[in-house]
This record gives structure tokens, sequence and C-alpha cells, in this order.
């Protein structure tokens, strides 16, 4: 079954420096989707990219996808405190709607 | 617009006990999804709702847990009898249905609500 993965870091960045983390699957995907768990809090969405879309942007949020290689990255730039959280990738595959999450990247922002 | 909400925010019971979770998604989203995420393990999908139906329960991990989705509005998931395992963090998330006539359905962006915290002791 298809999965995300996350590149299994910690990232702890200064403040208004950038942050990227990546992210594999393993099958064919309709979409990839970012999601943002504060400390004790639910999963806030970010930002979906659909498979025949290599790069989309959001904020200070950069999203591509590399379909030939399986992979996503999650670019955050000009991070600030308030970015401090778990993020996870998520992907469905074509006619499924379970969404495959990842283990989840820690990005600590320090002021 | 109110998010997906759900209740309770955290459960402390003990083993063999019977614990209902409860989750209301945004008004209008027939589709209603039950995920779980136990200690130091992935975000697991459990199953998924299309109005009152269970059109995918191929994620529950057994039949100690019945999901239920009367009416198609909000959902309950029970646990019954609760065991040390099932311990972790129980989110709800519900999306829309595409529009009439598409040919394919498919996936949408998914809202989470902030999860039910279980412990069983």
């Amino acid at each position: 079954s298809q999965q995300g993965e996350e590149d299994p870091q910690a990232l702890s960045i200064q403040e208004g420096e950038n942050a990227t983390m990546n992210c594999s699957y393993k099958t064919s995907i309709n979409n990839l989707q970012w999601y943002r768990q504060n400390s004790g809090r639910g999963l806030v969405h970010l930002i979906l990219i659909r498979s025949n879309e290599r790069e989309k942007h959001s904020g200070r949020l950069r999203v591509t996808l590399d379909t030939s290689k399986k992979s996503s990255s999650l670019l955050i730039t000009a991070s600030r405190a308030a970015d401090t959280a778990s993020y996870f990738c998520a992907t469905d595959a074509y006619g499924n709607n379970r969404l495959a999450f990842g283990k989840g990247n820690q990005v600590v922002v320090i002021p | 617009e109110a998010g997906v909400t759900q209740f309770p925010s955290h459960s402390v019971i003990e083993k063999g006990q019977t614990v209902t979770l409860r989750c209301d998604p945004i008004s209008g989203h027939d589709n209603l999804y039950w995920y779980r995420r136990v200690m130091g393990k992935e975000i697991k999908f459990l199953l998924h709702f299309v109005k009152e139906s269970k059109q995918d329960e191929s994620g529950m991990p057994n039949n100690r847990f019945l999901a239920e989705r009367t009416g198609g509005t909000y959902s309950t998931l029970k646990v019954q009898p609760a065991e040390l395992e099932d311990s972790g963090v129980y989110f709800c998330a519900s999306s829309p249905s595409p529009g009439q006539g598409a040919a394919v359905f498919l996936a949408d962006e998914q809202f989470f609500g902030p999860g039910t915290r279980l412990l069983v002791l």
C-alpha cells in the first residue's frame, strides 16, 4: 500500500531562515497533501498538490512534486516561531480516499 | 463556518471499559473519516463514511471497534472493550463530495478535527 514518508529528521532553525522537508511515497497517487500539527492541537491542512502539478505556492509555503521520483518537498520561507510544529505529508491513490500519512517532521523555530 | 469538532477532547479509561468518541463533521460534508495515531506510529486510516454508508472500513483494527453514522450527520466510534494498545489520538476528518456527474470520485482536501486523546490504563 502507498505511504507517505517524510525524511526522519527534526529541524531546528533560527527565525527568518528557511525550512525544507521531504516526503517520499511508493505508489501512484491522485494528490499529496501537507498538514501541520501544533503541539496538542489537531491537523491543519496546509496545501494540496495534484499529480499533474509540479509546484504550488501558498503564502510562505512552496510545495514541489516529482511523480517520477515519487517524492515531494515542503519549503517554508522566512520561518516564524509560530511555525514550530510537526509537519506531515499524506497521499491518496486514485479512487481511494484513504490518506496514508508519514511519520512527521518536527520543526522548531527559535526566536 | 464551524470546523470539524470532536468530543471528548480527552478520555482516560481502564482496560475492559467502553468508550464512545463522537465526531461532528463540517455541515454539508458527505464524507467522514476516522484516523488514529497510536504512540510512536504514523496516523492510520480507520474508515470512511459516505453519508450514512460505510464506504471503506479496511483500516478498522478488529471487531472491538464499531463506527456508526446514523442519519449521515455526526459519527460515533465505540471501542468495546478497550485494550491498552488502543491508546492514542483519534482524529476525525470530513470532506465534501465532488460535483454531481463526476466520472471519477476524486479525493479532496480533508478537514481534520482536533482529535480525541484516549488513554487506556
